[in-house]
This record gives structure tokens, C-alpha cells and sequence, in this order.
């Protein structure tokens, strides 16, 4: 079975500039996650999806961040302007539907660097 | 707020021996606990999970105690190899499927 697909792997762009990143779960998985990991931290939710709609959203700086999964398959999470403290890793997770079913698997991250 | 804690950021130990990686949570309403390791450039990778309702949980080489008295959660991991440097993080979950609140994370380094 194939993992959490992410991509891109690595993106520098200067402050103030745009940026999006494109995740694609694993097959038959309902529930998406984007999570934000600064180095030297564990990951934090930003926006949680269940099929295309947003579950929780709290944590999403929504005057630049965006996020969408419109067919409740893949997802892309947008910055626009970037700022310096958006440097880190942006992680994508899946998790496949049932009660007993609470696993969230992890694609490999995009790197970001805002210079 | 919500937290979940380790009380070591490091861990060195040589091959062979067993690792012993400890966390803290503080939400008493969390029911579910998860262990990834989490190698550099990578995503966290799943070791194994447990719910409020077991203490213990085993795997392959890694077993998962969990003290709700105390609010504990521990990953024993048996014969510690090379392969097993990583950094673990521990992370709880309060409503079924929803967020993973993550720890800072423990840096296990095996010596050969």
C-alpha cells in the first residue's frame, strides 16, 4: 500500500512571496490532516479535513494560510504573503475511517524555508 | 493549556541494551496515546498505540505502558540497535479521530 504522498520536498522562497504544497493520502483514507513542525518541535494541526470538509481549523492562521481538498481526495495548503516564522516542516497525515481506526500516518514533509 | 511532555530531550545507550523513553501528558480526558519515530528528513513513523482503557501494549521489540493515575505514558524499546536513532515523540488524542497533540520529542542515540 502506498504512503502519504507529498510534494514539494523542499522549497525556499523570501518573505512576503507565495507558496503552496500538494498532499495526496492514502488510498481510501476520509480524514486529512496538515500539520506545521518548527525544528526541535513535535507537529502541530493546522486544518483537519474529513472527506472535503473542514473539521477543525482553529490552529490555521487564516489571513495567510489557506487549505482545500475539493474531490475529498488531495489536499494543497497555500501561504500567501510568507513570513520568516513559517520556516518549517509542513507534514500531511491520513487516517482511515471505523472507530477502532485512529492511526495517522505521516507523509515525508515539505521543507520550508522563507528567507 | 494542553500539553503532552517528555522528561528527557536525550537518550544515549549502547546496542543491545533496552531504551526507556518516558512522556507526561496533562488533558486526564485523552483516551488515545500513539509513539512515532521520527528519522531526520523524514515523517514521523508509527511504532505502536494504545487506549485509555489497556495499560500495556506490545509489539515487535517495543512495548507502550500507560499509568493514568499519574498521567504516564513510557515506549520500551528491547535491544536497542543502530537503526533505532531516531528522535520518538509521544502524542495524545481526546476525541476520536481528531488532533494529535504532540510533545517536543526524546533524541534516542545508540552507541555501537
Amino acid at each position: 500500500e502506498a504512503g502519504v504522498a507529498q510534494s514539494p520536498r523542499y522549497k525556499i522562497i523570501e518573505k512576503r512571496q507565495s507558496v503552496a504544497f500538494w498532499c495526496n493520502p492514502i488510498s481510501g483514507h476520509a480524514t486529512l490532516y496538515w500539520y506545521q513542525q518548527i525544528l526541535g518541535q513535535g507537529p502541530k494541526l493546522l486544518i483537519q479535513f474529513q472527506n472535503n470538509g473542514v473539521v477543525d481549523d482553529s490552529q490555521l492562521p487564516k489571513d495567510r494560510f489557506s487549505a482545500e481538498r475539493l474531490k475529498g481526495v488531495d489536499s494543497t495548503l497555500k501561504i500567501q504573503p510568507a513570513k520568516l516564522e513559517d520556516s518549517a516542516v509542513y507534514l500531511c497525515a491520513s487516517r482511515g475511517q471505523g472507530k477502532k481506526t485512529e492511526t495517522q500516518y505521516f507523509g515525508p514533509g515539505t521543507r520550508l524555508l522563507v528567507l | 493549556g494542553e500539553s503532552v511532555g517528555l522528561h528527557l530531550p536525550t537518550l544515549s545507550v549502547q546496542e543491545g541494551d533496552n531504551s526507556i523513553i518516558n512522556c507526561a501528558y496533562s488533558n486526564s480526558a485523552s483516551d488515545y496515546f500513539i509513539w512515532y519515530k521520527q528519522e531526520s528528513g523524514k515523517g514521523p513513523q508509527f511504532i505502536i498505540d494504545i487506549r485509555s482503557n489497556m495499560d500495556k501494549r506490545q509489539g515487535q521489540r517495543v512495548t507502550v505502558l500507560l499509568n493514568k493515575t499519574v498521567k504516564h505514558l513510557s515506549l520500551q524499546i528491547a535491544a536497542t540497535q543502530p537503526g533505532d536513532s531516531a528522535v520518538y515523540f509521544c502524542a495524545e488524542s481526546y476525541n476520536q479521530g481528531g488532533k494529535l497533540i504532540f510533545g517536543q520529542g526524546t533524541e534516542l542515540s545508540v552507541k555501537p
